[in-house]
């Protein structure tokens, strides 16, 4: 198993600029989310899902969006970017809420993205 | 809303053992759980607390207190490839993880 993947790892944008954060997992996970981690400040949930067509905001969903077409991909675009989303996003999946092993989330290696 | 405190640093020596505490103000709690970050790593999970008590899996332990919004992470025989920053976060609902900022562990040989 690959486990979590993202694609890129690193991206440089201009302001303005619009992208796709890739996230695929293979563990046929239902649930699956996006952080932010930005310095001193932990990470911060964007957007979840808990399965295929159903996905929901976090504490921070400004700027973002997501969908859940498949049960193995979650991509995150960013519609305008913008200085303040300069940060590492790291994508997560973990079991069915209620399942066994469903208290641990597995993360990607992240995307490093930088907003001029 | 959620939030978790837990100290930005810990300095300890290689072999001692180290305590980072973690409280927390939740509006729901399933469980409490500690997770492990390298410097340009992703966060690993470690350990998960839905009762009070302690959990051990090897040189880690957990701890919860449910009553007093508390729990911590113990780490024993420190070894040099222990220097991480470590998050507790809080399992609120299906809305996923909520972090604290994380405790920077400095580990002097």
């Amino acid at each position: 198993n690959a486990g979590v993947t993202q694609t890129p790892k690193f991206q440089v944008l201009k302001t303005g600029q619009s992208m796709t954060l890739q996230c695929a997992q293979d563990m046929n996970h239902e649930y699956m989310s996006w952080y932010r981690q930005d310095p001193g400040m932990g990470l911060r949930l964007i957007h979840y899902s808990v399965g295929a067509g159903i996905t929901d905001q976090g504490e921070v969903p400004n700027g973002y969006n997501v969908s859940r077409s498949t049960t193995e991909d979650f991509p995150l675009r960013l519609l305008s970017a913008a200085p303040s989303q300069t940060s590492v996003y790291f994508c997560a999946s973990s079991p069915s809420p209620g399942t066994s092993g469903s208290k641990t989330q597995y993360f990607g290696p992240g995307t490093r993205l930088l907003v001029l | 809303g959620q939030s978790l405190e837990q100290p930005s640093e810990v300095t300890a020596v290689e072999g001692a053992i180290v305590q980072i505490n973690c409280t927390y103000q939740t509006s729901g709690f399933y469980g409490l759980s500690w997770y492990q970050q390298h410097d340009g790593g992703a966060p690993t999970f470690l350990s998960y607390n839905a009762l009070d008590g302690l959990e051990e899996t090897g040189r880690f332990s957990s701890f919860l207190s449910r009553s007093d919004s508390y729990g911590y992470l113990l780490l024993q025989e420190l070894q040099m490839k222990d220097s991480a920053s470590y998050f507790c976060a809080v399992i609120g609902g299906a809305d996923g993880l909520t972090f604290g900022k994380g405790t920077h562990l400095i580990i002097q040989p």
